[in-house]
Order: C-alpha cells, then structure tokens, then sequence
C-alpha cells in the first residue's frame, strides 16, 4: 500500500496570509492526526479527524482548522499567518484508535 | 495529566556498545506505547509498538508499569542507528487519536 502524502512539500508565505495543506492517508484509513514540529516545543498534537468529523483538538488557536472529506483526505488551513507557524506539519493516518502512520510533512516557512 | 518524559536530548555512544533510551510516561490507566525514529531527511516511522512485544532492528521495549517506563534497548549498537527517537503515547478515552510524544532523543553512534 501507498504511504501517507503531503503536499506541497515545502511553503513559503508571509504574516498574514493563508495557507492550506493536504494529506492523503493509507487506502483503508479513516483516522487522519495532524501534528506540528518545531525545534523548541517539539510534535504537538492539532486535531483529529474520523469519518468527516474532527474528533478531538488540541491547544491551537482558532486559525489553525481542518477537514475531512468522504475519501479520508484531509485538509488544514492556517489563517493569518504568524512567524511562530514556521514549523513541519506532519500528518498521520490510523486504521483506528491504534498506531499511527507518518506522512512526509509539509516545511512551511513564514517571513 | 498524560505526559512522556525522555530525559536525555543526545545520547553519543560507539559502535557495538548497548544502548538504552529512557522514556517515562504519566497516564492512569493502562498506557498504549510506542516507539518512533526519525533518520536524518526521513519521515517518522513506526519502530516498536508495546502490546506486539517484538524486537526491530534489535531494539527492544518492556513496559514496566510499576516504574511507569518504557525504555528502548540495544545490546550493540550500529552506526546506521544514528537517529532522532521519540516515545510516544497514545491518548485515552477522550482523547482520541492523540498520541503525545516526549521531546526525543538524538542517538548518535561513533565509529
């Protein structure tokens, strides 16, 4: 089976704006995680998504959202964005309430 | 409160010597653990899993639930161990497809 994929891999974009960003999960998988990596406070977890309904959210502000659609894909959107967005957003695909599945991630880098 | 704690950032050892990464992990109720790796301009991947009790790469974890760890071991250590590991445990009930990392820790072998 295919692995979890991002895209696009690397952004750049600059206070203010919006970004979107894509995962595809492993064929079968309905849970999709999104995480965010940085150097200082490490994976932290942003929101859950099973079956078109986000199941659990961490400590983000409101600009950080997402979706699911009918195929598992998933989207999230960042609004207005900070230099503190800089970071790797991973995503994660499960079969279930169990192991996770790591995509690439997406590098976004705000000036 | 659920938390993973690895006390050590970097761990330098040589080649063939053990190794043992801590983990220590606060959550009441029975804990579901994991184990990932992160080579260098890789994505992160799944290493060990508690309940599977398997051994990959040589790398081995016993959940110790009276001193609420789960170390990571290897009798000899390989230079192409080299990486950036992470434990991580999954959220419980109400806490859905949350897994909760530690900060990590770079292995680094020497030659």
């Amino acid at each position: 089976k295919a692995g979890v994929t991002q895209t696009p891999r690397y952004l750049i974009k600059t206070r203010g704006q919006q970004v979107t960003l894509s995962c595809s999960p492993i064929s079968g998988h309905r849970s999709v995680s999104w995480y965010q990596q940085t150097p200082g406070q490490g994976l932290q977890f942003l929101f859950e998504y099973f079956s078109e309904t986000q199941r659990n959210k961490g400590n983000f502000p409101g600009r950080f959202s997402g979706r699911q659609f009918s195929n598992s894909r998933s989207e999230m959107n960042v609004s207005t964005l900070e230099l503190g967005d800089s970071a790797l957003y991973l995503c994660a695909s499960s079969p279930g309430l169990t192991v996770q599945y790591f995509g690439p991630g997406t590098r976004l880098t705000v000036l | 409160a659920q938390r993973v704690t690895q006390p050590e950032k970097l761990l330098s050892v040589f080649k063939g010597a053990p190794v043992e990464l801590k983990c220590n992990y606060s959550y009441s109720g029975s804990p579901e653990l994991f184990w990932y790796v992160q080579y260098s301009r890789q994505r992160l991947q799944l290493l060990l899993r508690h309940i599977s009790r398997e051994s990959i790469k040589g790398f081995t974890a016993d959940l110790n639930k009276g001193e609420t760890s789960f170390h990571l071991k290897k009798p000899f250590a390989q230079e192409e161990d080299s990486a950036m590991y992470y434990c991580a445990l999954l959220g419980g009930p109400g806490n859905t497809g949350k897994l909760i990392f530690g900060q990590g820790t770079t292995l680094q072998v020497k030659p």
